[in-house]
């Protein structure tokens, strides 16, 4: 059965680094999107990205969140200057159309900010 | 506007027994809803979804949710609890217009033997 991947599952860096989360999604899905979830919180819609551009976002992903489907597999989420807060377990998801449509989740990447 | 609301943080039952989570949501239209699972360490597994077709829905893994609109709710349960039904149990929603579901805050399932 086809699944959503994300890479790396961990990853730790020190606050003001950039980094990358890389997100494999279902292959013929067509939107997008970024979720997190910081320790003992609830899961937290960040950005849907589709036909190439974002097509929503909360108001966590500011100036320092980026997004990007650089081929036709990968959909990365680019984190600018990371913070303390922005340690959490993000979240990639894929559906075949917009929210009606059930959204697969992958298996996340846990971000620890030093 | 749409919101989810779990009651109980953490719900105990013992092996063999119902299992009950709470789940009440807020819409304006009628809704999708969802219920994820993630297990430890683990991502968020589908386990049912509600999409205006039947009101009982049933999923994976034994579970089944009733959706009932007079009192919007859509609880989860599972006749007999398993050991490896722990897990953290998500209520979602849908409403249109928009891309993102709006999780609730989840409800800790922990089994006893």
């Amino acid at each position: 059965e086809p699944e959503v991947t994300q890479t790396p599952s961990h990853q730790v860096t020190q606050m003001g680094q950039e980094v990358i989360l890389r997100c494999v999604p279902i292959s013929n899905h067509l939107y997008f999107y970024w979720y997190r979830q910081i320790l003992g919180q609830k899961v937290e819609f960040l950005v849907s990205f589709y036909n190439n551009e974002i097509s929503e976002k909360s108001e966590i992903f500011d100036d320092q969140f980026s997004v990007e489907r650089p081929d036709g597999s990968n959909f990365t989420l680019k984190i600018r200057s990371t913070k303390l807060e922005d340690s959490a377990m993000y979240f990639c998801a894929s559906s075949q159309n917009s929210g009606r449509n059930t959204q697969y989740f992958g298996p996340g990447t846990r971000l620890t900010v030093l | 506007a749409q919101s989810v609301t779990q009651l109980g943080s953490h719900v105990s039952v013992s092996e063999g027994a119902l299992v009950l989570l709470r789940c009440n949501y807020s819409s304006s239209v009628p809704p999708y809803l969802f219920w994820y699972v993630q297990y430890p360490n683990q991502g968020l597994q589908l386990l049912l979804k509600y999409t205006s077709a039947a009101t009982l829905v049933k999923g994976i893994n034994g579970f089944e949710a009733e959706f009932k609109k007079s009192e919007t709710s859509f609880h989860l349960t599972k006749p007999s609890a398993h050991m490896s039904d722990a897990a953290e149990y998500f209520c979602a929603v849908w409403e249109g217009g928009d891309d993102k579901i709006i999780f609730g805050k989840g409800t800790r399932l922990h089994i006893l033997p």
